[in-house]
């Protein structure tokens, strides 16, 4: 079975202009969640997704944004890009909406640089 | 408010060691999940181990321990006999599971260096 597979690998952008990210989670997996990792830092939570419905937000500006798709699939959408977006953007999937004692399963990320 | 706490920045050991990464946790939640993740340099996360906080004994995956210590909100990492491939970044995270368990925390990371 594939596991996580996000797109692009990397993208570089300049300020001000919209990213959209993607992520396919593991075949069976309703869930989506989307991190942020800042270089030195550990994953920061930005949304959570599941069965297309918004389950969690984190604390990011109304600049991001997210949707789920019905074969779960999921996009992340930054607008008016800044110099701080620069980042790992790492998608995880897992089995459920309240994950308990699940580990997610991430993707391998897309690294966005904006310049 | 969920915090966790990671004070080792970077940790070395000899191929074949035991070692122990730290991480402390704090949490108004009475219920939830600790888990460790390992960050190659391709950037994958990859879980590692889970230990809930009701659960009664230590977890351990192969030659992952976890050694929880609930009065003191510590859940440290063992890897027993470590191998070159173990070099990495380790997380600690946690998840409340009473509140949706929809949003794991993370700590700020250990860089561990395997010494052949």
């Amino acid at each position: 079975d594939a596991g996580v597979t996000q797109s692009p690998t990397h993208l570089i952008k300049t300020r001000g202009q919209h990213v959209t990210l993607r992520c396919s989670p593991i075949s069976g997996h309703k869930s989506v969640s989307w991190y942020q990792q800042v270089l030195g830092q550990g994953p920061q939570f930005i949304f959570q997704y599941y069965e297309k419905e918004e389950r969690g937000r984190g604390n990011f500006p109304d600049r991001f944004s997210a949707r789920q798709f019905p074969n779960y699939s999921s996009e992340l959408n930054v607008n008016a890009l800044l110099l701080g977006d620069s980042a790992l953007y790492l998608c995880a999937s897992s089995t459920t909406r309240s994950q308990g004692a699940d580990g997610y399963t991430f993707g391998s990320g897309t690294r966005l640089t904006v310049v | 408010a969920q915090k966790i706490t990671q004070t080792q920045p970077g940790m070395f050991v000899q191929e074949k060691e035991a070692v122990t990464l730290d991480c402390t946790y704090d949490t108004s939640d009475p219920s939830y999940g600790l888990f460790w993740y390992k960050q190659p340099s391709s950037g994958e996360m990859i879980f590692l181990i889970y230990q809930g906080s009701y659960d009664q004994q230590n977890a351990t995956e192969g030659r992952y321990s976890l050694n929880f210590q609930k009065a003191r909100k510590s859940a440290n990492l063992v890897i027993s006999a470590s191998q070159l491939g173990d070099s990495a970044m380790y997380f600690c995270a946690m998840r409340g599971l009473n509140t949706g368990g929809f949003k794991t925390i993370f700590g700020a990371g250990t860089r561990l260096f395997v010494k052949a």
